[in-house]
């Protein structure tokens, strides 16, 4: 069964410091990969995500991410967080469920604290 | 906003109670979800309704029940629910490959 693995449950950076989130996945197959935000008391809101192609994304909100096959890998970046980048995210995969509807897969989340 | 609204934001019920909860997507998406975000849990698939058809039921407790009257409407009744069925019950909708968007959630509380 695919799984992802989120391995830090709270992170906490200064305000313009870089940052990375990690994300593992297991899959036999290359999945479709997505970072998700969700601030609190909202929904979620898709980040980015990686189908095929170049294993760069970019995202909204200046992040980044990078698919690593080889070590089934999906880090999310940013080069300088804001403090409204202070969320929980939220690393998925994708299964299709059948026709063009897929079915997420979500990791537990890391909970990101930017102090001023 | 996303396109996805879910009513209502909050509810506290009794165990013996029945509520419904709704979520409407206003993007003309083919394929509405629900999903359960319980805490220090990963989110949970409960439903995926793919054309008004319900595709998918992830041994969800009959006392919940989807109900999706078309494309752009979702429901979940609930029924007899129990304490651990507190969480944010989160609606999706898609029309492509797994670009879900999320409505804002309900955030149930049961008694």
């Amino acid at each position: 069964a695919q799984s992802v693995t989120q391995p830090d449950i709270h992170i906490t950076v200064s305000e313009g410091a870089s940052l990375e989130l990690r994300c593992n996945y297991s899959y036999g197959a290359t999945p479709y990969l997505f970072w998700y935000v969700q601030s609190p008391g909202q929904g979620l809101q898709l980040l980015l995500k990686y189908f095929s192609g170049d294993t760069l994304v970019q995202g909204i909100k200046g992040f980044e991410a990078e698919f690593k096959r080889s070590q089934s890998s999906f880090n999310l970046r940013k080069p300088s967080v804001h403090w409204s980048d202070a969320a929980e995210y939220f690393c998925a995969v994708a299964l299709n469920s059948g026709g063009s509807n897929y079915k997420l897969t979500f990791g537990k989340g890391t909970l990101l604290t930017v102090n001023p | 906003e996303t396109g996805v609204t879910q009513t209502p934001r909050h509810l506290v019920m009794g165990m013996t109670n029945k509520k419904s909860l709704k979520c409407e997507q206003h993007l003309g998406h083919n394929a509405m979800y629900w999903y359960k975000q319980s805490a220090k849990k990963p989110l949970e698939l409960m439903f995926v309704y793919s054309l008004e058809e319900r595709v998918e039921n992830n041994s969800v407790p009959s006392r919940f029940s989807p109900e999706c009257p078309n494309s752009s409407h979702l429901f979940l009744h609930l029924h007899t629910l129990q304490p651990e069925d507190s969480a944010l019950y989160l609606c999706a909708s898609s029309q492509d490959q797994g670009r879900q968007f999320f409505g804002p959630g309900t955030r149930l509380t049961v008694l």
